[in-house]
């Protein structure tokens, strides 16, 4: 099984419908983040969190809410899709800044 | 904010040739992370440096933190080496993650 597994793999969905992305993982790692990729852009930072009590806002959280259950899971959710939320999600564990990154196989949502 | 840069952002190679990969960072910065993007999309961390130079296999990856500048090598390359390659920095001062640059797409024709 991989370290850090997401879910679904691709999702296609329609405007104004809630989504929910999940992750989990096996590394133990306290650090847990949520990036978005889109075409031509580097992977820009949507949520992170230091531990299940420990949620901060990244970069382009407008649109999203996360939620991290336990140590090893953590959802990103939007409300209510739109168009412009097709992307490429990514989610990613550390240990912290001076150790590596851990990232998972990614999510393809499409919003139509 | 710090700003990342890569060179160059496409690049295509015959097998077996030296590859260079650039990432230029305005900021000083802690760690500065390579990472592999694979057609299909999944991201593998390569390195991370702070200083000086680390090698893997046929990768190198070289560090000037004086200049704000990193070079990712590959020698000997061959197709499978063809991906995005990915340069993110962490800038301190927080818990928000990395800084990504936008990727150098590699292509190694055999």
């Amino acid at each position: 099984d991989a370290d850090v597994t997401q879910t679904p793999r691709n999702r296609i969905t329609k405007t104004g419908k809630r989504i929910m992305l999940e992750c989990s993982q096996t590394k133990g790692h306290d650090r847990m983040y949520w990036y978005r990729q889109d075409p031509g852009l580097g992977l820009r930072l949507i949520y992170y969190s230091f531990d299940v009590k420990d949620i901060n806002k990244g970069e382009i959280s407008d649109g999203y809410s996360v939620s991290r259950q336990a140590q090893a899971k953590f959802s990103l959710s939007l409300e209510s899709a739109i168009p412009n939320q097709t992307a490429l999600y990514f989610c990613a564990t550390s240990l912290g800044f001076d150790y590596g990154y851990t990232f998972g196989s990614g999510t393809r949502l499409t919003v139509v | 904010k710090n700003e990342v840069e890569q060179s160059p952002q496409n690049l295509t190679a015959q097998e077996g040739e030296f590859i260079t990969i650039n990432c230029s960072y305005s900021v000083g910065i802690s760690a500065l992370h390579w990472l592999q993007q694979h057609p299909g999309g999944g991201i593998v961390s390569l390195f991370m440096l702070s200083s000086g130079k680390k090698k893997h296999g046929r990768l190198i990856a070289t560090i000037n933190i004086q200049e704000k500048h990193s070079s990712l090598h590959i020698t000997a390359s061959h197709p499978r080496d063809s991906a995005v390659y990915i340069c993110a920095v962490y800038s301190g001062g927080g818990a928000d993650g990395l800084t990504f640059g936008k990727g150098t797409h590699l292509i190694i024709q055999p």
